[in-house]
């Protein structure tokens, strides 16, 4: 019955490898959203995405990707990991953007760890 | 630029009340969330205010003043498992959220 899964929930890895993160929802939501939550706490948006639009936070290097097979997915790609990719990051989701804000439910997080 | 502010850290007693504030700047503005966020845990939706004034919701209540970019989360009668970080997060004109860093409860006996 979990709302929003990701898998792993954690991840340890060498500099310079190439890794994924999985994220699932069945709210039959149609934005999905990766957050990366550093040690300082701090939640930044990296992509939104809908079935119509990929929004990319411009600060994200490209190293990042998102992948989405269908309305219930987004994966997180990640290539030649550095040492900064540590963080937790978090899978959220939330119906499509409407005139009221609509709630984001977040996953059970990430913990990457590059070593 | 946008920026969300919210203080660090705050201790309060068990059965208490605690008020934690939050001020925003956004490019437009569609609505202000709380979310409270356990050590080790996802966060979780508390509440959402787009209109002046405040919206009570059992021990919890929020309030917003846009006129003066303000938020702020009362929470009553604490309980230990309160303890947590509470995120203030405003959504923008594209509907983005931009989040503080976190509000840190410690509750104390």
């Amino acid at each position: 019955d979990t709302a929003v899964s990701q898998t792993p929930k954690y991840l340890v890895t060498q500099m310079g490898n190439d890794k994924s993160i999985k994220c699932e929802q069945n709210l039959g939501h149609d934005t999905m959203y990766w957050y990366k939550q550093d040690s300082k706490k701090f939640l930044k948006i990296m992509f939104s995405y809908n079935n119509k639009e990929l929004i990319i936070n411009e600060t994200v290097p490209n190293r990042f990707s998102p992948k989405s097979p269908d309305k219930a997915h987004l994966n997180l790609h990640i290539n030649s990991l550095e040492l900064g990719d540590s963080a937790v990051y978090f899978c959220a989701s939330s119906h499509e953007i409407s005139e009221r804000g609509e709630t984001q439910y977040f996953g059970p997080g990430t913990r990457l760890l590059v070593l | 630029g946008q920026n969300i502010d919210q203080p660090t850290e705050m201790t309060a007693t068990e059965g208490a009340i605690v008020q934690i504030n939050c001020t925003y700047q956004t490019s437009g503005f569609n609505g202000l969330f709380w979310y409270q966020q356990h050590a080790g845990e996802a966060p979780t939706f508390l509440s959402y205010n787009v209109l002046d004034g405040l919206e009570e919701k059992g021990r919890f209540s929020s309030f917003l003043s846009r006129s003066k970019g303000y938020s702020y989360l009362l929470l009553k009668e604490l309980q230990m498992k309160d303890s947590a970080s509470y995120l203030c997060a405003a959504m923008d004109s594209n509907y983005q959220l931009i989040w503080g860093a976190g509000t840190k409860l410690i509750i104390k006996p």
